[in-house]
């Protein structure tokens, strides 16, 4: 069975520290998103990366797929009260249509 | 918007009940899926289905059944419940890999499932 591992599980800061969180496995995936759950309710899509070394920018959120596509890292700029939630990566494999989701960290901003 | 309902967001049942979690999404997707969510394991796969009738087991389908009959509809069933399958299920619903890439999931609002 293949694992996600995040780092760290629990993270609460200040509004405008930045931040990253680390997503490690030691199996190679097709593909990696990031998802964001806030309370209540589902997991939303964030960001797909699919080549080795890709990075990928949604306004203060930086996305970095790892070279050999093992982990992943989601590193917040001037961190905002609107960032809380829990945030979860997600392996594709090759050849088949499941995801295998990482541990999952709650992040907590703190106006 | 992709639109996927779960029946019910809380649910209390007793130990021995069979236990039906009904999902339903309205974008003619493919796939279908059930997860089950516990503090510090992320989201875990129970059962995922590619088309009608189809279902394929996840990584923790031991207690657990499933039943796709129509293609906007995907049911959990939990033949005989236990208090160690208290958790939060999400269903998401996902059209097929585009190449190499995974299409996106999306969920419902989940089902909060206390078995006393």
């Amino acid at each position: 069975t293949q694992l996600l591992e995040q780092s760290p599980q629990f993270l609460s800061i200040q509004e405008g520290e930045n931040l990253t969180v680390y997503c490690n496995s030691s199996s190679v995936f097709s593909s990696l998103q990031w998802y964001r759950q806030e309370p209540g309710e589902g997991p939303v899509l964030l960001v797909t990366v699919v080549t080795g070394g890709e990075v990928k920018k949604l306004k203060r959120l930086t996305f970095q797929f790892g070279d050999a596509r093992k982990d992943s890292s989601l590193h917040i700029t001037a961190a905002q009260p609107g960032d809380t939630g829990l945030y979860l990566c997600a392996g594709a494999n090759f050849g088949n249509e499941k995801l295998t989701f990482g541990t999952g960290t709650r992040l907590t901003i703190i106006p | 918007d992709v639109k996927v309902t779960q029946s019910s967001r809380y649910l209390v049942k007793r130990t021995g009940e069979k236990v039906f979690l009904e999902c339903v999404q309205d974008m003619d997707h493919e796939n279908m899926f059930w997860y089950r969510q516990d503090p510090g394991l992320g989201l875990r796969l129970i059962y995922f289905s590619y088309d009608v009738k189809m279902k394929e087991k996840g990584d923790i389908p031991e207690g657990y059944s499933v039943s796709r009959e129509k293609k906007e509809r995907f049911s959990l069933i939990l033949e005989s419940a236990s208090t160690n399958q208290t958790s939060m299920y999400l269903c998401a619903s996902s059209l097929p890999k585009d190449g190499v890439s995974n299409q996106p999931q999306h969920f419902g609002d989940g089902t909060r499932l206390s078995i006393l």
